[in-house]
């Protein structure tokens, strides 16, 4: 079975310093996809950065970098100089071919970012 | 609009009444999906559909029924309302058969039971 695991309720980080969000993941599938979404107060889910088994190469997207560990299943989201606006729940996602393609969810991370 | 658009956007109902949230999207794309956001558990997915017809139970399909009849609409039918199914419910869309695949995702229903 597939498995999502944020263990990071909430996180607190200063103005312009850069946080890690945690992502452990558990699949038996050699194919799949990563991905980190954002959800400010507003409701709307965003999709940030993917990431795919196969990438050598850690995933970028401006001032997010996802942080790609397979042999330890974890795929970390790292926010550099955080901002006001980053304040939001954070989710982590898997991808699958196993079962239909479907897409699972972690818990979240709720961030805090203080002035 | 083009996109994916859910309604109604809030709904309050009594337990044991029969409800339905519409989904339906303009891209026809060929995967649709529900989920249901609940404090400390995230989001959940509840049935999918890789195709019209066909379609899937997800991690917590009791007490709700979907179908696919036409590849834009995936509506959710809660069949008989308890309190445990209020939650916000999402419906998202994703294009292809393919694990590089982001979802797009409408504005969600909040929907309260009584």
């Amino acid at each position: 079975a597939q498995k999502i695991t944020q263990t990071q309720p909430g996180m607190f980080v200063q103005e312009k310093e850069a946080v890690t969000l945690d992502c452990t993941y558990d699949t038996s599938d050699q194919s799949y996809g990563l991905f980190w979404y954002k959800q400010p107060s507003s409701g709307e889910m965003i999709f940030l950065i993917y990431q795919g088994s196969y990438d050598e190469q850690n995933a970028t997207e401006g001032r997010y970098s996802l942080n790609f560990q397979k042999a330890r299943k974890s795929a970390n989201l790292v926010i550099s100089a955080s901002q006001l606006g980053d304040s939001a729940m954070y989710f982590c996602a898997m991808r699958g071919n196993t079962g239909g393609f479907k897409t699972i969810f972690g818990a979240g991370t709720r961030l805090f970012v203080k002035a | 609009d083009a996109g994916i658009t859910q309604s109604p956007r809030y709904k309050i109902t009594e337990t044991g009444r029969q409800v339905t949230l519409m989904c339906h999207q303009t891209w026809s794309h060929s995967y649709m999906f529900w989920y249901r956001q609940d404090l400390g558990h995230g989001l959940r997915l509840i049935y999918y559909s890789a195709a019209a017809d066909i379609t899937d139970k997800g991690e917590v399909p009791d007490g709700y029924v979907v179908s696919r009849s036409k590849t834009e609409n995936f509506p959710l039918t809660l069949e008989s309302a308890t309190r445990s199914q209020t939650s916000v419910y999402f419906c998202a869309s994703s294009a292809r058969d393919s694990t590089n695949e982001k979802l797009f995702f409408g504005s969600g229903t909040q929907l309260s039971v009584l």
